[in-house]
């Protein structure tokens, strides 16, 4: 258990709908991350916050948004869905921003738009 | 901007046998590297991470990696693979130079160990 609590686990929702994810990062980190994980495109990095701010910006859609709040927790918009958003969507936290801090990922929300 | 190669799709190896899992790397300025596992319907695992220092790293589960600047690699090794280590493992690197730059993953590898 890596101690980043990530919901829903799966989450079924059709095309045109509007979904939140959210995320618990572990104890202590101050810095969130949202990666994208499908069979064609890989891992691909969305969005970084710290410590209630962004940080830096991944291959995020428009369509997509996310925010981080005082109390540190995350969250993940995905508006106006399409067939090819359906991916397991991670959410990571690490201590600070360094680079050089090791990332832990929760176990993902698996998202499938019908 | 920074790149991750994992040049094997998969890499099948028989229970006992050493196994090793290739990266080669790109960032303009001095890497950070990291190895992660992971299994079926599972999150990402850190297996270990590659900072400063000596060029061997050692990680979870017996996992070793070798950082090799001249080349850019850093392959991820185990004297003797277990079945229990077939999963998916991904490189990933991070510019130390860089804070507001993301960890980029390669494709990621599918091990595959027989007993």
């Amino acid at each position: 258990d890596s101690g980043v609590t990530q919901t829903p686990k799966h989450l079924i929702t059709a095309t045109g709908q509007r979904v939140t994810l959210r995320c618990s990062p572990r104890s202590g980190d101050l810095s969130v991350y949202w990666y994208q994980q499908s069979l064609d495109q890989g891992l691909q990095f969305l969005i970084q916050y710290y410590n209630g701010e962004e940080r830096a910006k991944g291959n995020i859609l428009e369509r997509f948004s996310a925010q981080q709040f005082p109390d540190l927790h995350s969250e993940l918009n995905l508006s106006s869905l399409e067939l090819g958003d359906s991916a397991l969507y991670f959410c990571a936290s690490s201590v600070r921003q360094t680079p050089g801090n090791t990332i832990y990922f929760g176990e993902g929300s698996w998202l499938t738009v019908v | 901007a920074q790149s991750v190669a994992q040049p094997e799709d998969q890499v099948n190896v028989a229970e006992g046998n050493p196994l090793t899992v290739k990266c080669t790397y790109s960032v303009s300025g001095n890497p950070y590297l990291f190895w992660y596992v992971q299994y079926p319907n599972r999150g990402l695992q850190f297996l270990l991470k590659y900072i400063t220092g000596d060029n061997l790293v050692k990680g979870s589960y017996g996992f070793e990696a070798e950082f090799n600047k001249s080349q850019t690699s850093f392959h991820l090794k185990k004297p003797s693979a277990l079945v229990s280590d077939s999963a998916l493992y991904f490189c990933a690197v991070r510019d130390s130079n860089q804070a507001g730059t993301a960890l980029i993953f390669g494709k990621g590898t599918t091990l595959s160990v027989s007993s």
